[in-house]
């Protein structure tokens, strides 16, 4: 079974400052992990994913996220906010035999000006 | 990119209503689909696994008989919300899955406000 788990239910950011969005998962086989954006009264958005080709995933819209076996953590960074940035993110994680999707609650992103 | 169009967008009807929502994978086929419920600031709950050609696979402590799901090809899944109650309303999301992308993402429509009154 996988799960994700995301730390920090709310991050706040000022404008142009690094945004970093925490989450670690738990996997009995070789996840792949996905990060997703949601905008209000919207569906899902894919940023980015890992798949096991390479540690380091460039993903939309900036943002990045470094895969860590050792941590078990997929954390989503980008250098710096953009207003727009403000949104819903949603770490999830689905195993190579099975590709449901378990997500974690999510993080609210606001930025300030 | 792949595209996944959900339709309607919202709906507003009356108790015992049965309402129909339409998934499309627009530019891809997709041979599985997944249908979600999301709460107010909640994250996604997943309701079914939609199968092109068989029958749906639900989640426990959903009722295949309220929530129907019909995936006759490989583009479109529908999901119908039999006679609807107030406690029915919510935000529902359909998703497919991509086969021929590595790691088989999920890409999403864009969701359905059902409001029953």
């Amino acid at each position: 079974a996988q799960s994700v788990t995301q730390l920090g239910s709310h991050v706040s950011v000022s404008e142009g400052a690094l945004v970093l969005l925490r989450c670690n998962y738990s996997s009995s086989v070789p996840p792949y992990l996905f990060w997703y954006v949601q905008y209000p009264n919207q569906g899902l958005q894919l940023l980015l994913k890992y798949t096991s080709a390479a540690t380091l995933v460039k993903g939309i819209n900036g943002f990045e996220a470094e895969f860590k076996k050792s941590e078990t953590s997929f954390h989503l960074t980008k250098p710096s906010a953009h207003m727009s940035d403000a949104a819903e993110y949603f770490c999830a994680v689905s195993g190579s035999n099975d590709y449901k999707l378990s997500f974690g609650a999510g993080t609210t992103v606001t930025v300030r000006a | 990119g792949a595209v996944v169009s959900q339709h309607p967008s919202r709906v507003i009807c009356k108790s015992g209503t049965s309402v129909k929502i339409e998934c499309r994978s627009l530019d891809f086929q997709a041979t599985t689909m997944f249908w979600y419920r999301q709460f107010p600031k909640k994250s996604l709950m997943l309701m079914a696994t939609s199968n092109e050609g068989s029958k749906a696979t639900y989640e426990q402590g959903v009722e295949k008989d309220k929530f129907l799901i019909n995936h006759a090809s490989l583009t479109l899944s529908t999901l119908t919300v039999t006679s609807a109650h107030p406690e029915d309303s919510s935000f529902y999301i359909c998703s497919a899955r991509d086969l021929g992308v590595m790691g088989q993402p999920q890409h999403f429509g864009d969701g359905t406000r059902l409001s029953i009154l």
